[in-house]
């Protein structure tokens, strides 16, 4: 096992609301990435921060943000709420950019 | 954008039958890594390749990167049920400005029976 941490496990939310989810990277990490993946698919690249920056930016729209905090650990807030926004959300950790991911073992978001 | 194939999405076989995938990139690469997904688990990491033509074995598994830096490909030889599960190629796009940019692609689910 990593020693990536993911909180929480599961969440169910409305439409419309607003999420926070956490991830702890590994020690000595200091790389965080996350992906969105639906069922059947592969993971889906959101976003990276290195150092605290954001190092890179996939296909989602401003209402995914992030946040990394001085001892790597990571957010994710997702507004506004939509159906389709219902998967398993990764958070990567990594040595530094472009090297091996270590993943977390992932929330589970439900939107209803 | 970039947009990364795998092939088949698909492969079911007897336990002893060798297995492969192969992973297409729209764009040349800077590398390319390989994870596992076990069912209702998280991606594992199993390797990385950055060279042109980069050959390298674990064990059973024999991962290959093309000459071009557009393909790669994954062989399982002998394949146990313990290999079960979706493998997945990720890569990172040529040219050094998204070092942190991992795109994946859709995975070939492999089921093996015994």
């Amino acid at each position: 096992e990593t020693g990536v941490t993911q909180s929480p496990t599961h969440l169910i939310k409305t439409r419309g609301q607003q999420v926070t989810l956490r991830c702890s990277s590994q020690s000595g990490h200091n790389t965080v990435s996350w992906y969105q993946q639906a069922l059947g698919q592969g993971p889906q690249f959101i976003f990276q921060y290195y150092r605290e920056e954001e190092n890179g930016r996939g296909n989602f729209p401003p209402r995914f943000s992030g946040l990394q905090f001085p001892n790597y650990s990571s957010e994710l807030n997702v507004n506004a709420l939509e159906l389709d926004d219902s998967a398993l959300y990764l958070c990567a950790s990594s040595f530094g950019r472009g090297y091996e991911q270590y993943f977390g073992p992932g929330t589970r978001l439900t939107v209803t | 954008g970039q947009q990364v194939m795998q092939i088949p999405q698909y492969q079911h076989v007897q336990e002893g039958e060798d297995f492969t995938t192969y992973c297409n990139s729209s764009t040349t690469l800077s590398n390319i890594q390989w994870y596992k997904q076990r069912p209702g688990g998280h991606p594992v990491f199993l390797i990385q390749l950055v060279k042109s033509g980069e050959v390298k074995k674990q064990k059973r598994l024999t991962f290959q990167f093309g000459e071009a830096k557009k393909n790669s490909s994954l062989h399982i030889t002998a394949t146990q049920t313990t290999d079960v599960g979706t493998y997945f190629c990720a890569g990172t796009p040529g040219g050094g400005t998204s070092y942190g940019k991992l795109t994946f692609g859709q995975g070939t689910i492999l089921t093996v029976h015994p």
